[in-house]
């Protein structure tokens, strides 16, 4: 268990809705990171948060929005989804620096 | 565009193989590279290298960063077939907190 935990582990869910993917990091980390693992993209970041204020953006869609509320979980809300946003989604937390520990991953499947 | 290429993408060996992972990359204002170990689920952080020449180790595992060259390798010596999984390298993005640039790995199986 390496601390950061993520709900659900897996979701299959249609086009055209909306998921909420949940992330608690390891007790003492202030900084969330989220990732998208796709077959063809590889490991792409979409969005950090520091104590709850957006720090950097990365490859994040529009349709994509994340927030870090003051118990330091974060959520990720993917809306109108499409099947290319099929993917291994994954949450990372650090105190702040350069290494830091990845959740399990929430497995999204839409249909 | 800062990007980050691993080579070879995949690797069959035999145990008690030695092999050697490459990782490329370019980026402005680097800070540190970082290998991973993903089987599963979830990466597992390795090394994280910044200063070039210096070797890092663990155990079978070893990886040396050139900051000259551009590149990294990570060496695993006497492979196990428990040493099966991806590898991953990243690099930090520039004035981006601390998100990281992640090649697409190389996939390395080990048979017995």
């Amino acid at each position: 268990d390496s601390g950061v935990t993520q709900t659900p582990k897996h979701l299959i869910t249609a086009t055209g809705q909306r998921v909420t993917l949940r992330c608690s990091p390891r007790s003492g980390d202030l900084s969330v990171y989220w990732y998208q693992q796709s077959l063809d993209q590889g490991l792409q970041f979409l969005i950090q948060y520091y104590n709850g204020e957006e720090r950097a953006k990365g490859n994040i869609l529009e349709r994509f929005s994340a927030q870090q509320f003051p118990d330091l979980h974060s959520e990720l809300n993917l809306s109108s989804l499409e099947l290319g946003d099929s993917a291994l989604y994954f949450c990372a937390s650090s105190e702040e620096g350069y290494g830091y520990t990845f959740g399990s991953g929430t497995r999204l499947t839409v249909v | 565009e800062d990007k980050v290429v691993q080579s070879p993408l995949s690797l069959v060996v035999h145990e008690g193989d030695t092999v050697t992972l490459n990782c490329s990359y370019e980026v402005t204002n680097f800070r540190s590279l970082l290998w991973y170990k993903q089987e599963k689920k979830a990466p597992t952080f390795l090394f994280m290298l910044t200063s070039s020449g210096i070797e890092k180790k663990s155990g079978r595992l070893s990886s040396i960063l050139d900051k000259k060259e551009l590149f990294s390798i990570l060496n695993i010596t006497a492979t196990q077939t428990g040493d099966s999984a991806v590898y991953l390298c990243a690099v930090h993005y520039p004035n981006s907190g601390y998100a990281l640039n992640f090649g697409k790995g190389t996939s390395l199986l080990v048979t017995p």
